[in-house]
């Protein structure tokens, strides 16, 4: 069972060029979110959805894009990357919303933009 | 609005020592905590959660929390660590629909 699954683990980027992260789970899970961590901070929301055709933005959502095409996919596209969205990038799935399970974690995507 | 406070954002223990990891929230709706666990580059892990019911609340790796509502807090404890529980440990808060809301992170680390 692999969970969440995410690529690439690692990438750097110049300026303006743009990247889409992957994020693929196997467990039929119907939310999934896309959280970035910067250092010494918490995880910031960025978008979310409840289930494929259904997104909303979250907290952090200025300078992304999601698509939920799929129950299994929750890719997240950078247009126009900025030295600002260097961080590392955590997906995550729920079976139900997350107040009663939790989420379960991708291991990571860390993106520097130079 | 909900937000969620780490005291600590470094603990050194050595091993076989109790420890407290601290944390403070603030909610307007109905209280969710959870503690999670991330080691060196991996996601993060659910060590425990509390959605009601008993107070203290046991989860894996021997930790354990308590909910306080009069003090707003959800501390998590371990009777004695191990040197594998070296991590960063993550408070959070449900907030308004599916968001959770993380606190910045106490950094543990295991003293042999």
């Amino acid at each position: 069972n692999a969970g969440v699954t995410q690529t690439p683990k690692f990438r750097i980027l110049k300026i303006g060029q743009s990247m889409t992260l992957q994020c693929t789970q196997d467990m039929n899970h119907n939310y999934m979110y896309w959280y970035r961590q910067d250092p010494g901070m918490g995880l910031k929301l960025i978008y979310y959805s409840v289930g494929a055709g259904i997104t909303d933005k979250g907290e952090v959502p200025n300078g992304y894009n999601v698509s939920r095409s799929t129950t299994e996919d929750f890719p997240l596209r950078l247009e126009l990357a900025a030295p600002s969205q260097t961080s590392v990038y955590f997906c995550a799935s729920s079976e139900k919303g997350a107040s009663n399970y939790g989420y379960t974690f991708g291991s990571g995507t860390r993106l520097t933009v130079v | 609005a909900q937000s969620v406070t780490q005291l600590d954002s470094q603990v050194p223990v050595f091993e076989e020592a109790p420890v407290e990891l601290r944390c403070n929230y603030s909610s307007s709706v109905s209280v969710y905590l959870f503690w999670y666990v991330q080691y060196p580059n991996q996601g993060l892990q659910l060590l425990l959660k509390y959605l009601s019911g008993s107070t203290l609340v046991k989860g894996i790796n021997g930790f354990e929390a308590e909910f306080n509502k009069s003090q707003t807090s959800f501390h998590l404890r371990k009777p004695s660590v191990h040197i594998s529980d070296t991590a960063e440990y993550f408070c959070a808060v449900r907030g308004t629909g599916n968001q959770f809301y993380f606190g910045t992170g106490t950094s543990l680390t295991v003293i042999p």
